[in-house]
Formats: structure tokens, C-alpha cells, sequence
């Protein structure tokens, strides 16, 4: 099947760390995706990790990927206000044509 | 120097109109696609150009349709536009197979 999930709301305090996770399905996903939707903005790629890597750090990001479980997680250390954002994960699948299947986004509020 | 992007950034029109909207990318790549964000965030494919060929379109109503002149562009027409068609509509593209989506900033339409 096709479904990407992830918790809808997610609130730290500025200077702790986040995680948001997410749980897909298809199996055969040989990319996994991170993406951040700022207000009024469109899609921006954080970060992406390949089906046979188990972890990805890029400065304060670490994606963690669990491939029997099917799970994925972005861990934002030391988390600013600036981070607020809604977070998607996303899986690429290939049904005759490649396409990205998003969650429906984690709703990051930083307190300051 | 704008990677991906779609005009116009706002539609405001009424019911049973039809109306465009055209997505542009210079980035080079072979594969465009419509993804309608609704209210609640969520993001679901539309449609998939690669080079100009039709190869995703799903199950939207045939009220929309896609033209792809080039491979660097893939426009949106909408016929006797309905209320439940407000969203926001985004365009996007990827030069390969699952490699990483480049989003426009996305058309709000507001059918009244």
C-alpha cells in the first residue's frame, strides 16, 4: 500500500532537541525524505536518506531509519524558533511512474 | 533564478469559471508533477509529466487537465470550477527516478 504516517503536532522548547517520527509502507522505497513547509512557502528539502543507510547527520539534523520496521525519524538538535515549521516525511515509490508519497506533515512549535 | 515556478501565486475566481495556472522549471529536469496541498496540509498527487508524456494521473476528476508544451513546463487548466477545488496547488520536478522533488512556492485558489 501506499501511506506515510506521522504524529500531527509536536511542541519543545527552544535549545531542547526534537523528534518527530514517521512510519511508511511500501517496502521497496529506496529514498526517504525529509521536507519543511514554512507559512505561505512552498516545499523545502531538508534532508534524505537512502533504504540502506541506517543513519544520515547533516549539521543539526540526524535522520534515523529502521527499515524492518519501517520507521524514520529527523532529530533537530538544539531547536530554535526559527524551526517552527510543518515537517513531512515522504517516500518515493515506483508504480509505472516515480512518485513521493507525504505524510501529513508534524506541526513543530519552539517556545522560546 | 527562481529553480521551479508557478504563476499566479494567488486565484481568486468564482464558481463554474475556468481558470490556469503554468509552473515553469530551468532546472533541467525531465519529470513535473501537481500536488494539491488542502486545508488541512495534506498533499496528494495529481498528476506526472516526464518529457512531455502523460504517466501518473491520479483519478482526478477530468475537470483538470495537464499540458506539457516542453519538458520544462507543465501547466494546469481547471473547467467549471467547483468550491471543494480551493487549495493550494503546487507544482514540482526531479531530474531522475526517486531522486529529491524541487517545489514551486505554490497558487492559492479561492473558488467563491
Amino acid at each position: 500500500g501506499e501511506d506515510v504516517e506521522q504524529s500531527l503536532f509536536l511542541s519543545v522548547r527552544e535549545g531542547d532537541s526534537s523528534v518527530i517520527n514517521c512510519t511508511y509502507t511500501d517496502s521497496s522505497s529506496t529514498y526517504l525524505y525529509w521536507y519543511k513547509q514554512e507559512p505561505g512557502a512552498g516545499l523545502q528539502l531538508l534532508t534524505y536518506i537512502f533504504s540502506n543507510m541506517d543513519m544520515k547527520q547533516d549539521q543539526r539534523l540526524t535522520v534515523l531509519l529502521n527499515k524492518k520496521d519501517k520507521h524514520l525519524s529527523l532529530r533537530i538538535a538544539d531547536t530554535q524558533t526559527g524551526d517552527s515549521a510543518i515537517y513531512f516525511c515522504a517516500e518515493s515509490i515506483n508504480t509505472g511512474g516515480f512518485k513521493t508519497i507525504f505524510g501529513a506533515g508534524t506541526r513543530l512549535f519552539v517556545k522560546a | 533564478d527562481t529553480a521551479v515556478s508557478q504563476t499566479p501565486k494567488y486565484l481568486v475566481t468564482q464558481m463554474g469559471n475556468d481558470k490556469s495556472i503554468k509552473c515553469e522549471q530551468n532546472l533541467g529536469h525531465d519529470t513535473m508533477y501537481w500536488y494539491k496541498q488542502d486545508s488541512k496540509k495534506f498533499l496528494k498527487i495529481m498528476f506526472s509529466y516526464n518529457n512531455k508524456e502523460l504517466i501518473i494521473n491520479e483519478t482526478v476528476p477530468n475537470r483538470f487537465s495537464p499540458k506539457s508544451p516542453d519538458k520544462a513546463h507543465l501547466n494546469l487548466h481547471i473547467n467549471s470550477l467547483e468550491l471543494g477545488d480551493s487549495a493550494v496547488y503546487f507544482c514540482a520536478s526531479r531530474s531522475e527516478g526517486n531522486s529529491p522533488l524541487h517545489f514551486g512556492n505554490g497558487t492559492r485558489l479561492t473558488v467563491t
